[in-house]
């Protein structure tokens, strides 16, 4: 079985871009959770979507937005790019809301 | 919101003896608490989670106990191999639809 997948592995943006980031849960995990790790601290939640919808927000600026695909694949998007949004972002797959996770290998955004 | 903190950031111990990690968390309303395992540039794995209906759990050599009174929660590894080290993070969780909010993360070093 495939795990968690994340596309691209690593990502080079200007500031003030747009960024999209795609995931590809575990078959058959309804729910995708979005997180923000910098260097040298724990990862930070974004948003968790389950059965499409928005069910989780974590404090992050208007220009980080989500959705979820009928086939629970997700997408982040990230708008307005500054140099502080230069992190490893990750995404977490799980059967539904109230299960454990398990996270992919993750996009490397680096802004410059 | 939810806060937790992590003991120590280090740690550093002989192969063969046990390794301690200590959290705390604020929020007693919080109920689901996994421990993750992220080795240099990998994505955080994994290794055991308790809930707040129960005290201990163990798989093989590793177990995790939980304080819900004193509101925190430890990760106890024993016969520490090479392979061990790594980056271990705890966090905690209320419901299902909100996000983990994870500690700093403890450097774990076994020194052969």
């Amino acid at each position: 079985d495939a795990g968690v997948t994340q596309s691209p592995t690593h990502l080079i943006k200007t500031r003030g871009q747009q960024v999209t980031l795609r995931c590809s849960p575990i078959s058959g995990h309804k729910s995708v959770s979005w997180y923000q790790q910098v260097l040298g601290q724990g990862p930070q939640f974004i948003f968790q979507y389950y059965e499409k919808e928005e069910r989780g927000r974590g404090n992050f600026p208007d220009r980080f937005s989500a959705r979820q695909f009928p086939n629970y694949s997700s997408e982040l998007n990230v708008n307005a790019l500054l140099l502080g949004d230069s992190a490893l972002y990750l995404c977490a797959s799980s059967l539904a809301q109230d299960y454990g996770y398990t996270f992919g290998s993750g996009t490397r955004l680096t802004v410059v | 919101g939810e806060n937790v903190e992590q003991h120590p950031s280090t740690l550093s111990v002989q192969e063969g003896d046990s390794a301690v990690i200590k959290c705390t968390y604020s929020d007693s309303a919080s109920n689901y608490f996994p421990w993750y395992k992220q080795e240099l540039g990998k994505r955080p794995q994994l290794i055991i989670d308790i809930r707040s209906n129960v005290g201990e759990k163990k798989d093989q050599r590793i177990a995790v106990t939980l304080n819900k009174t004193a509101k925190h929660f430890s990760l106890h590894i024993t016969e520490t191999q090479p392979e061990d080290s790594a980056v271990y993070f705890c966090a905690a969780r209320r419901g299902g639809a909100d996000g983990l909010t994870f500690g700093k993360g403890t450097h774990l070093i076994i020194q052969p």
